[in-house]
């Protein structure tokens, strides 16, 4: 059973580029949600979709961007890319009304930006 | 936004020390999570509580959901290197997840 993977797991942009990163969810979810983390800091909540649709989203501005597709796996687009954009991208998938309420996580997807 | 400090933001101990951290918030939460991270991975679910008061224990980890349901504690006994790690809590509220600012524990042999 293969758990969250994303993809890539490394990659380096300049600043101005565009970025999409990739995020296949675990067996039998089908919630999708994104987080950025800064180094030895906690995850910042990014926005989540289900059923194809962006449900929440956090204090991220609309270069942030997103799509969930019909498998229920999911992008997270970043325009403009900025020096501080530079982070730990993470995915975790979680089934909505599971009774666990656990997220998986993805190794993530470091992205640096020069 | 609902904000949940931790504390303390670092912290190496000797093998063999007990620990203890705190994640407190002004909201109140269905539940609260704890995760353990180690670099290069995903935060790894450690344990969920739900009632206010309870309290769980995961071998030498006891984790403790305040009577209010606004914070929570972590204690480790006896720590083993192998529990080096970025500690998260998270707070939970319908869907949504509130994580900590994170302990970064190192625990020297």
């Amino acid at each position: 059973d293969a758990g969250v993977t994303q993809s890539p797991t490394h990659l380096i942009k300049t600043r101005g580029q565009q970025v999409t990163l990739r995020c296949s969810p675990k067996s039998g979810h089908d919630t999708v949600s994104w987080y950025q983390q800064a180094l030895g800091q906690g995850p910042q909540f990014i926005f989540q979709y289900y059923e194809e649709e962006e449900r929440q989203r956090g204090n991220f501005p609309d270069r942030f961007s997103g799509h969930q597709f019909p498998n229920y796996s999911s992008e997270l687009n970043v325009n403009a890319l900025l020096l501080g954009d530079s982070a730990l991208y993470l995915c975790a998938s979680s089934r909505r009304g599971g009774n666990t309420g656990e997220l998986f996580f993805g190794e993530g997807s470091r992205l640096t930006v020069l | 936004t609902q904000l949940l400090e931790q504390s303390p933001q670092f912290l190496s101990i000797q093998e063999g020390e007990n620990l203890t951290v705190y994640c407190n918030s002004s909201s109140v939460f269905s539940s609260l999570q704890w995760y353990r991270q180690e670099p290069g991975e995903g935060p790894v679910l450690l344990v969920t509580v739900v009632t206010g008061g309870e309290v769980k224990k995961l071998k030498r980890l006891t984790f403790q959901f305040g009577d209010a349901r606004k914070d929570s504690s972590l204690h480790i006994t006896a720590a083993q290197p192998g529990d080096t790690g970025l500690y998260l809590c998270a707070g939970v509220s319908g869907n949504q997840f509130y994580f900590g600012t994170g302990t970064s524990l190192t625990v020297i042999p």
